[in-house]
């Protein structure tokens, strides 16, 4: 059983660009989590999805962060215009009934 | 809204040398307490859930417990690969984790 699958591990984009983060939750599960860390902090919240459906968004920016979770394929977790503080590692996490949750490897994201 | 805070922020311990990590709570209706070991560059893992005071978890060197306003998170006799960020987080209801900054650990040899 593949655990949480998140691509690419490494993103580096200009200030402007769009970045695409993915992740393919466990086999089974239908609860999807995004959560930002960046060094020396903890994990930050910002996205909470169902197939199809945005739970919580409630730690997410309004402007220029969007996420989904489609009947088929994986959560995207899109950024446009990055500026330098997005910078930071992403993490997705997954589970079956909204208890405990099981996170991928994360996605670091360094804009230049 | 739910708090997490983690203490010590770092520990230094011998190889062998016990000790404990704490992580206070508030929330308006525990759903779970949850700890995660991270290492550096990877994802969180997961370690133990508890659910309710009283509970124990135990697993190889750690063994977590939990009462109504903390949880401890307790180190056996621990090795250099038990150094790592231990990360605790809470839930309440249908409501996403919310984690503590965590407790750095180092054991040396």
């Amino acid at each position: 059983n593949a655990g949480v699958m998140q691509n690419p591990r490494h993103l580096v984009r200009r200030r402007g660009q769009e970045a695409r983060l993915r992740c393919s939750p466990m086999k089974g599960h239908s609860h999807v989590y995004w959560y930002r860390q960046l060094p020396e902090e903890g994990l930050k919240f910002m996205v909470y999805l169902q197939k199809e459906n945005i739970i919580d968004e409630s730690g997410m920016p309004k402007e220029r962060f969007s996420a989904e979770f489609p009947k088929e394929g994986p959560s995207i977790l899109r950024i446009q215009q990055v500026v330098r503080g997005d910078s930071a590692a992403y993490f997705c996490a997954s589970s079956p009934q909204g208890s405990e949750a099981f996170f991928g490897q994360g996605t670091r994201l360094t804009v230049v | 809204e739910d708090q997490v805070t983690q203490s010590p922020e770092a520990l230094r311990l011998q190889e062998g040398e016990s000790s404990s990590l704490n992580c206070s709570y508030t929330v308006s209706g525990l759903r779970g307490l949850f700890w995660y070991r991270q290492d550096p560059g990877k994802g969180p893992e997961f370690l133990f859930t508890l659910y309710s005071a009283g509970e124990e978890k135990e697993k190889e060197r750690l063994k977590a417990t939990l009462t109504k306003k903390e949880s401890f998170l307790h180190i056996t006799a621990p090795k250099p690969e038990d150094s790592a960020t231990y990360l605790c987080a809470v839930r309440s209801g249908n409501t996403p984790l919310v984690f503590g900054k965590g407790t750095r650990l180092s054991v040396i040899a």
